[in-house]
């Protein structure tokens, strides 16, 4: 029973135009979420949050929405940049530990 | 050290073999998980500390996994009996504090085990 769904495992996009990541989740009770990034053979770094309380969160160029009623969050990229290239993680906090998605690879090409 | 070390960077176990996955976290990191990511996946929860207490060790798939952090620091993932299922990625992350890893900072992650099982 997957939690936190990630549908698209791909997207590519011209460098300089938006890129748009997308997630579902399931339970309501969530109070958290997270995006974060992953280069091959590192761990995920932490991109922005945001608390269940909000629609919004913007940090320079990456912005983050959640619709509650919706059960949906989006990770907007804007301009987006060679070096965004990577897997993008989004992920929950419920019952005090993070449960994440199965992770979107983005491809920004010059 | 700047940042959280895992160490070995790589494993290859036969299966039936046991193995060790050490986690160096940020020092003074009072929280600290392990999750486990397979091939094309994202990371699954196995366990969580908060200092040297664990306070949560649901994700564990099988009591061959054992997990202990004696003094609040390093902390060593124990698997027995090595299975190829156990093929993956093991990431440790700790946080300053339970509350502190959600918002700016998140959770800082290490670089992972990959365990291959052969």
């Amino acid at each position: 029973d997957q939690q936190v769904k990630q549908n698209s495992p791909s997207l590519s996009v011209q460098e300089g135009r938006i890129s748009i990541l997308n997630c579902d989740y399931t339970n309501s009770m969530f109070d958290y979420f997270l995006w974060y990034k992953k280069y091959p053979a590192e761990g995920p770094t932490f991109l922005i949050s945001i608390s269940s309380i909000k629609d919004k969160n913007e940090d320079g160029r990456f912005t983050v929405f959640l619709n509650k009623s919706a059960k949906h969050l989006s990770l907007h990229i804007v301009p987006s940049q060679p070096g965004d290239s990577a897997v993008y993680f989004c992920a929950a906090r419920g019952g005090g530990k993070l449960i994440f998605g199965q992770g979107t690879e983005l491809s920004v090409k010059p | 050290g700047a940042g959280v070390s895992q160490s070995p960077r790589y494993k290859v176990a036969k299966r039936g073999q046991d193995v060790a996955l050490r986690c160096d976290p940020i020092s003074g990191h009072v929280s600290l998980f392990w999750y486990q990511q397979a091939l094309g996946q994202g990371p699954e929860f196995l366990t969580y500390f908060q200092n040297e207490a664990q306070l949560d060790k649901s994700g564990l798939p099988s009591d061959r996994f054992f997990a202990e952090r004696p003094e609040g620091s390093v902390s060593t993932l124990k698997i027995q009996r090595t299975q190829q299922e156990d093929s993956a990625v093991y990431l440790c992350a700790s946080s300053l504090s339970p509350g502190q890893g959600l918002t700016n900072y998140g959770y800082t992650f290490g670089s992972g085990t990959r365990l291959t099982v052969v």
